[in-house]
C-alpha cells in the first residue's frame, strides 16, 4: 500500500542533541512537508519542497534543518538551536499535478512525538 | 491572504445527537476547502474536500460540509454522532491561484467528545 512512514515514532532527546526524523513516501509525491503541532495551536509549516534539491522554510524554519537528495525521502533535524522542540512532528506529501492545484489532497504520515528530557 | 477560522475549541456532543463544527475561511481567491480528522497520537485523515464543484460534498464515516460563499463558511456536519467520531478535527484552506500549488493554512482545531 502506497503511504507515508515516519520513524521513530516516540523520540528521547536530551539537550544540547540534534535529531533526525525520517520521512519517507511511495506515493510518487512531488511535494513534501514538515509540520510541528503544539496543543491548541494547529500544525505549523516548518519547511516544504517542491522538488528534489530544493525547499523552502516554513512559518517556524529556525532551529531545524532538511534536506531533498531523494524524491522519496524528506529527513528533518531538529538542532539544538531549537529552544523548545518537545512536539508532535507531522509529514505530509502531495502530488504537484499539471497544472499545479490547491486542490490536490495531502497525505500525512502517522507522526513522531519528541520530547527533550 | 488567505485566514480560516475555526469557532469552537471543544464542542461535547450526546451519541445519536448531530454534530456541527464550525469554520469560517477567508481567502482573496477561489479557494479549496478541506477537513482533516485526527485520532490522538495519530496523522491528519482527510474527511472531505470542495474545490468549486457542488457545494454540498459528502465525505466518509457520515460526514458532509456544505460551502457558503455568501457566509464564508464551510461547517461540518454530521447527523447522528458516533462515539468513534471523538477526535479532532481541522479545517484546512488552499489557494488554487495559476502557476502554484497554493499554501496551505491550517485551522486550530476542534476537539470532538463525545458522550454516551
Amino acid at each position: 500500500d502506497g503511504g507515508i512512514t515516519q520513524s521513530p515514532k516516540y523520540l528521547f532527546r536530551k539537550e544540547g542533541q540534534n535529531v533526525t526524523l525520517s520521512c519517507e513516501q511511495n506515493l510518487n509525491h512531488d511535494a513534501m512537508y514538515w509540520y510541528r503541532q503544539d496543543p491548541g495551536q494547529g500544525l505549523r509549516l516548518i519547511y516544504y519542497s517542491q522538488i528534489v534539491n530544493d525547499f523552502q522554510k516554513g512559518d517556524i524554519a529556525e532551529g531545524y534543518s532538511v534536506s531533498r537528495e531523494k524524491k522519496e525521502s524528506f529527513p528533518l533535524t531538529v538542532t539544538s538551536a531549537q529552544k523548545n522542540p518537545t512536539a508532535f512532528y507531522l509529514c505530509a506529501s502531495r502530488p504537484t499535478g499539471h497544472p499545479p492545484s490547491g486542490a490536490n489532497v495531502l497525505t500525512f504520515g502517522a507522526g513522531s512525538r519528541l520530547t527533550v528530557l | 491572504a488567505q485566514s480560516v477560522t475555526q469557532l469552537d475549541s471543544h464542542v461535547s456532543v450526546s451519541e445519536g445527537t448531530p454534530v456541527l463544527l464550525r469554520c469560517n475561511y477567508s481567502s482573496s481567491y477561489s479557494p479549496s476547502l478541506f477537513w482533516y480528522v485526527q485520532h490522538p497520537n495519530k496523522g491528519l485523515q482527510l474527511l472531505l474536500k470542495y474545490t468549486s464543484a457542488a457545494t454540498l460534498v459528502k465525505g466518509i464515516n457520515g460526514f458532509e460540509a456544505e460551502f457558503k460563499k455568501s457566509e464564508t463558511s464551510f461547517h461540518l456536519t454530521k447527523p447522528s454522532a458516533h462515539m468513534s467520531d471523538a477526535a479532532e478535527y481541522f479545517c484546512v484552506v488552499s489557494g488554487n491561484y495559476g502557476g502554484s500549488q497554493g499554501n496551505l493554512i491550517f485551522g486550530k482545531g476542534t476537539k470532538l467528545s463525545v458522550k454516551p
